[in-house]
């Protein structure tokens, strides 16, 4: 099982990013993505999840009308998109994969990916 | 929102020697279905987060047996029987009766 993120963005304030997490080696369709955040030197973050078989998504109140979960059963992929950067969007972003609903249970995680914003 | 704190936000443990980790949320976690959805993370330097206990108590797979949790309602424990140096980096509890909820992790480090 892998979640691999793609890698590192530097974007402005304002501006929007997508980072993706593809995943290999288990039955896509049958695990919930979550995706968490971690500012520099902060505690974890959760954003929302996808479930990659109905596209049904779930978002923190925190993050509504600025994160879209999307996902591509053809190519096994979940994109996170952040819209409307503020500096203090600067942190890693992990996607993460959970089996059933309303659990806790994240056996995998992907490696990171810093999405710097900074003007 | 469920809000979760942790005591203490930092510890420095001989090896060898247990440590424990408290966190207490803002509402019982005890869900209709009868589980407690409380979970013990690690984040080791540099690395993704990895479960360590799920439903209060229960090891996750290949979590070593010195690692244990308890706990009820809205108070709950992780336990390190002998910490050993590989253990060091922030545990985070996390809830997720409504959505998720970390708490605001502890640093672990050796003496």
């Amino acid at each position: 099982v892998q979640l691999v993120q793609s890698g590192a963005e530097v974007q402005k304030p304002g501006a929007s990013v997508k980072v993706s997490c593809k995943a290999s080696g288990y039955t896509f369709t049958d695990y919930y993505i979550h995706w968490v955040r971690q500012a520099p030197g902060q505690s974890l973050e959760w954003m929302g999840w996808i479930n990659p078989s109905s596209g049904g998504t779930t978002y923190a109140q925190k993050f509504q009308g600025r994160v879209t979960l999307t996902s591509d059963t053809s190519i096994n992929t979940v994109d996170m998109e952040l819209r409307r950067l503020r500096i203090d969007d600067t942190a890693v972003y992990y996607c993460a994969r959970v089996r059933h609903f309303g659990s806790g249970i994240v056996d995998y995680w992907g490696q990171g990916t810093l999405v710097t914003v900074s003007s | 929102d469920i809000v979760l704190t942790q005591t203490p936000l930092s510890l420095s443990v001989t090896p060898g020697q247990p440590a424990s980790i408290s966190c207490k949320s803002s509402q019982s976690l005890l869900q209709t279905d009868g589980k407690t959805y409380l979970y013990w993370y690690l984040q080791k330097p540099g690395q993704s987060p990895q479960l360590l206990i799920y439903e209060v108590s229960n090891r996750f797979s290949g979590v070593p047996d010195r690692f244990s949790g308890s706990g009820s309602g809205t108070d709950f424990t992780l336990k390190i029987s002998r910490v050993e140096a590989e253990d060091v980096g922030v545990y985070y509890c996390m809830q997720s009766k409504q959505l998720f909820t970390f708490g605001p992790g502890t640093k672990v480090d050796i003496k």
